[in-house]
């Protein structure tokens, strides 16, 4: 139990352009689900909280303009990098929580921006 | 407000042999505390978890990791080391008490295994 997808598992983009990953939690309900950004060989940066049915709460120093994020139902958050560029590039984890302290964690996205 | 320190950034260890990865935490309250596993790109599997409960926790794939509140540590140990053990490992702080409350990742220990 405790699955979280994330969909796509890859993706590349051009310069300019937007694309959206999709965390979904498969198997149960979250309330919260997080989004983390990790760069090649260091650690998960938190980016974001996702609550559904209202804002998300940004980390400082995270765009909120520039990483657009949904959380629409109880089972899936979105984020929709918006005008990527090539320093977007990044792995981007999500994670959901079932209502005890362990976040369960989706198998990442890795976006290429050319 | 909470913190966590890996100490070695790279250990590396002979197939058969202990392992030990390091972790020291902050924390203004009794923390929860978490180990995850990262192979390459893949995403985390928790390993352990630390909730005030015993402080020797039993995890999967043979870990256990033992909270001692008077030295702020949480090491992650096996006692004997396998090819499939070569990954990322996290140890992790949850700022809060709630169960929503964030957490705080370590910078990461990356385990080598040899031969």
């Amino acid at each position: 139990g405790a699955v979280v997808s994330q969909h796509p598992s890859r993706v590349i983009c051009k310069s300019g352009t937007s694309v959206k990953i999709e965390c979904r939690s498969l198997d149960f309900q979250a309330t919260t689900m997080f989004w983390y950004r990790q760069f090649p060989k260091q650690s998960l940066m938190l980016m974001a909280t996702s609550n559904e049915g209202s804002k998300a709460t940004y980390e400082q120093g995270v765009e909120k303009d520039k990483f657009l994020i949904n959380h629409a139902s109880l089972t899936l958050s979105t984020l929709t990098v918006t005008s990527a560029h090539p320093e977007d590039s990044s792995f981007y984890i999500c994670s959901a929580i079932t209502g005890g302290y362990e976040q369960y964690f989706g198998p990442g996205t890795r976006l290429t921006v050319t | 407000a909470q913190s966590v320190t890996q100490l070695d950034s790279h250990v590396s260890v002979s197939e058969g042999t202990p392992v030990l990865l390091r972790c020291n935490y902050s924390s203004s309250y009794s923390p929860s505390l978490f180990w995850y596993v990262q192979h390459p790109n893949k995403g985390l599997q928790l390993l352990l978890k630390y909730t005030s409960a015993a402080t020797l926790v039993k995890g999967i794939n043979g870990f256990e990791a033992e909270f001692k509140k008077s030295e702020t540590s949480f090491h992650l140990t096996k006692p004997s080391a396998h090819m499939s053990d070569a990954a990322e490992y996290f140890c992790v702080v949850s700022e809060g008490t709630s169960s929503a409350s964030k957490i705080i990742f370590g910078s990461g220990t990356r385990l080598s295994i040899r031969p």
